[in-house]
């Protein structure tokens, strides 16, 4: 089975840091782009980063960047999102998403999401 | 102030058609970019449901359409089903200044 298991969520205080993995199973992970993507309680989706199959690309939303970062271990078919000096705004769901390219560049197989509390 | 415009909710009763907006501009749709569709039932992950404008993917009902002209894309659900009720995101490619993916605001679909 097709599977993207994330972890790694909870409650961490303004300033801090958390770290975020995904477990991909039943799929050649070392073949998909992957993605976090996050949702704020009763908001919309919003992309997080991306990073290419091989590590060769990543890429950030704007407001992110210097704070977050992405990396993959494609021996150990695992995600991460490194997340420092977290604010209040950070607090949300992230899921974990891949881009295997069959669906175009759509975004395909979907975690079950970790949520991250950000406050004192 | 989502990049892609999408109406906050949209309605209809069961056996009905609804069609789900989404607006963008000339550095994403407009662009040439391909417009994706994802349903969010409540509490759930998001799932792909439309792909490359007009696609579904094996499994989607073909009560699901989709289409894509100019700077818009829309969504059409027929035959409404009292299980379509979720949030629908679309979801396209902006190169304005940096790369990035970019969603809708999302539409909540309520069955009457």
């Amino acid at each position: 089975e097709v599977q993207l298991v994330e972890s790694g969520g909870g409650l961490v205080k303004p300033g801090g840091s958390l770290r975020l993995s995904c477990a991909a199973s039943g799929f050649t992970f070392s073949d998909y782009n992957m993605n976090w993507v996050r949702q704020a309680p009763g908001k919309g989706l919003e992309w997080v980063s991306s990073i290419s199959s091989t590590s060769r690309y990543i890429y950030y939303a704007e407001s992110l960047k210097g704070r977050f970062t992405i990396s993959r271990d494609n021996a150990k078919n695992s995600l991460n999102l490194q997340m420092n000096s977290l604010r209040a705004e950070d607090t949300a769901v992230y899921y974990c998403a891949s881009r295997s390219g069959y669906y175009g560049d759509a975004f395909d197989i979907w975690g079950q999401g970790t949520m991250v509390t950000v406050s004192s | 102030q989502s990049v892609l415009t999408q109406p906050p909710s949209v309605s209809g009763a069961p056996g009905q058609r609804v069609t789900i907006s989404c607006t963008g501009s000339s550095s994403n749709i407009g662009a040439g970019y391909d417009v994706h569709w994802y349903q969010q039932l409540p509490g759930t992950a998001p799932k792909l449901l439309i792909f490359g404008n007009t696609n579904r993917p094996s499994g989607v009902p073909d009560r699901f359409s989709g289409s894509k002209s100019g700077t818009s894309a829309s969504l059409a659900i027929t035959g409404l089903q009292a299980e379509d009720e979720a949030d629908y995101y679309c979801q396209s490619y902006d190169n304005n200044l940096s790369v990035d993916w970019v969603f809708g605001g999302g539409t909540k679909l309520t069955v009457l």
